[in-house]
């Protein structure tokens, strides 16, 4: 079964802090890796894609992908009480459907 | 605006009943989806579209049955078969099935009377 494991949390930091939130994947072919924020009784929205070993940046938000050891991670600089959230990691899993598999997610608190 | 609508936001079923979940797309997306989420964790999908008149089950089919006669509609029916249906149902779409993000509905919150 390919799966997509994250720590389910909570994750609390502090007003201000930075906030590492991780995720690994156990199949080797995936090739598109995407963070969405989920609050309480909504529908998820994409907050990052990312396709290429390496960092990218947007804005406080940063995603880091590393192929070789099979973890893709999300860092939230300056995190503030409004990013209280559950953040979900979503693999599209390779063998030719791409279809996109989700881990169950963590949930962050940031406490003012 | 382009989006995807999903009806109702709340639903009831009765033990025995079917009941449908609509899904609606004015983005003329290709693919659709529809994924189950229960309390405290992530989403499982159920059915997948890549185009009109064609599905695939998902990890968790059983229960659930869907249908794609046009490309704006995914329509979810929940079978009495499914015995434990109380859930949060969201319908998704992407432009294609390769590598791309979803764009998702609001949800409906299923319960059992």
């Amino acid at each position: 079964q390919k799966e997509v494991e994250q720590n389910s949390g909570p994750l609390s930091v502090p007003e201000g802090a930075i906030a590492s939130l991780n995720c690994t994947y156990s199949d080797r072919g995936s090739q598109s890796f995407f963070w969405y924020r989920q609050y309480s009784g909504k529908s998820p929205e994409l907050i990052m894609s990312i396709y290429s070993n390496g960092d990218k940046e947007d804005g406080r938000f940063t995603a880091q992908l590393n192929k070789a050891s099979q973890y893709v991670s999300l860092l939230i600089r300056d995190s503030q009480p409004s990013d209280s959230a559950t953040y979900l990691c979503a693999v599209n899993i390779g063998g030719g459907s791409y279809i996109p598999t989700f881990g169950r997610g963590t949930s962050l608190i940031v406490h003012p | 605006d382009g989006g995807i609508t999903q009806s109702p936001k709340y639903l009831f079923r009765k033990e025995g009943q079917n009941v449908t979940l609509s899904c609606e797309q004015n983005l003329n997306h290709d693919a659709m989806y529809w994924y189950r989420q229960d309390p405290g964790q992530g989403l499982r999908l159920i059915y997948y579209s890549q185009i009109v008149n064609d599905f695939q089950k998902g990890d968790i089919a059983e229960g659930y049955s869907v249908s794609r006669e046009k490309k704006e509609s995914f329509p979810l029916t929940v079978t009495s078969a499914q015995k434990n249906p109380t859930a949060f149902y969201l319908c998704a779409s992407s432009p294609g099935l390769a590598n791309e993000k979803l764009f998702f509905g609001s949800g409906t919150q299923l319960s059992v009377l």
